[in-house]
C-alpha cells in the first residue's frame, strides 16, 4: 500500500462547478496535511494546509480532514479554467519530518 | 523577499556523467530539502540538510549526495547518471526540521541521454 494515494485522473469539471479531489494516507499517526497545485512545467505551490479534523476554508478552497478514515480532500468552488492543474496531496508522516506526496490528480476545468 | 532559487533551470547530461544542482533557500529559512519528481509522479524526498549536515534521507542510492553551506545554500550532486535520473529536481526550504510548510523553488529539469 502506498503511503499517500490519489486518483491520478484526469478529472474534468465544468466551469463554475465544484471540483472535489481526494487523498488517502496509510499512517494513522500523521498530523499535518497539505495540498499543492502544480501547473504544467512549473513547481508545486502550497495552497492549503490542515492539521485538525474538520473543514478549513480559504477563499474558493476548502480542505477537509478525517483522521479516523485517514482521508483528506480538497474542494474548489466556482471552478475556473485557471484552476486546471495537477493537485498534489502531501502528508507529513509521523516522526518522519518529511513530506510524502501522492502522485497527483490532474484537474481540467472546461469552459 | 526572494523565494527559493535554483540553478540551472534546464540541463542535458550524458549517461555516466556527474551533475551539480544549486539552491538558495527563502530568506530566513535554514533547512533545505531536495525532491525528485519524475514525469507524471509526485515529488519524492531525497534528503534534508540543516546546520550543514544531512538530517534525513529518502530511498535514494549513494550516487545522490549533497552539501549545505554556512549561508544555508545547498547543492545536490548526482554521480554516474542513469537515464532514469531524468526528472525535475526540486529544492524546498523551511523554517525548521518539522517537514511542515515547505516552499519549492522553480526546479531544475535534468535530461539524461
Amino acid at each position: 500500500q502506498k503511503e499517500v494515494e490519489q486518483n491520478s485522473g484526469p478529472l474534468s469539471v465544468p466551469e463554475g462547478a465544484i471540483a472535489s479531489l481526494n487523498c488517502t494516507y496509510s499512517d494513522r499517526g500523521s498530523q499535518s496535511f497539505f495540498w499543492y497545485r502544480q501547473y504544467s512545467g512549473k513547481s508545486p505551490e502550497l495552497i492549503m494546509s490542515i492539521y485538525s479534523n474538520g473543514d478549513k476554508e480559504d477563499g474558493r478552497f476548502t480542505a477537509q480532514l478525517n483522521k479516523a478514515s485517514q482521508y483528506v480532500s480538497l474542494l474548489i468552488r466556482d471552478s475556473q479554467p485557471s484552476d486546471s492543474a495537477t493537485y498534489l496531496c502531501a502528508v507529513n508522516i509521523q516522526g518522519a519530518q518529511k513530506l510524502v506526496f501522492g502522485q497527483g490528480t490532474r484537474l481540467t476545468i472546461n469552459p | 523577499d526572494a523565494g527559493v532559487t535554483q540553478s540551472p533551470t534546464h540541463l542535458i547530461k550524458t549517461r555516466g556523467q556527474q551533475v551539480t544542482l544549486r539552491c538558495s533557500p527563502k530568506s530566513g529559512h535554514d533547512t533545505v530539502s531536495w525532491y525528485q519528481q519524475a514525469l507524471g509522479q509526485g515529488p519524492q524526498f531525497i534528503f534534508q540538510y540543516y546546520e550543514e549536515e544531512e538530517r534525513q534521507r529518502g530511498n535514494f542510492p549513494d550516487r545522490f549526495s549533497g552539501h549545505q553551506f554556512p549561508n544555508y545554500s545547498s547543492e545536490l550532486n548526482v554521480n554516474a547518471l542513469l537515464l532514469g535520473d531524468s526528472a525535475l529536481y526540486l529544492c524546498a526550504s523551511s523554517l525548521d526540521l518539522s517537514g511542515n510548510t515547505i516552499y519549492f523553488g522553480e526546479g531544475s529539469w535534468l535530461t539524461v541521454v
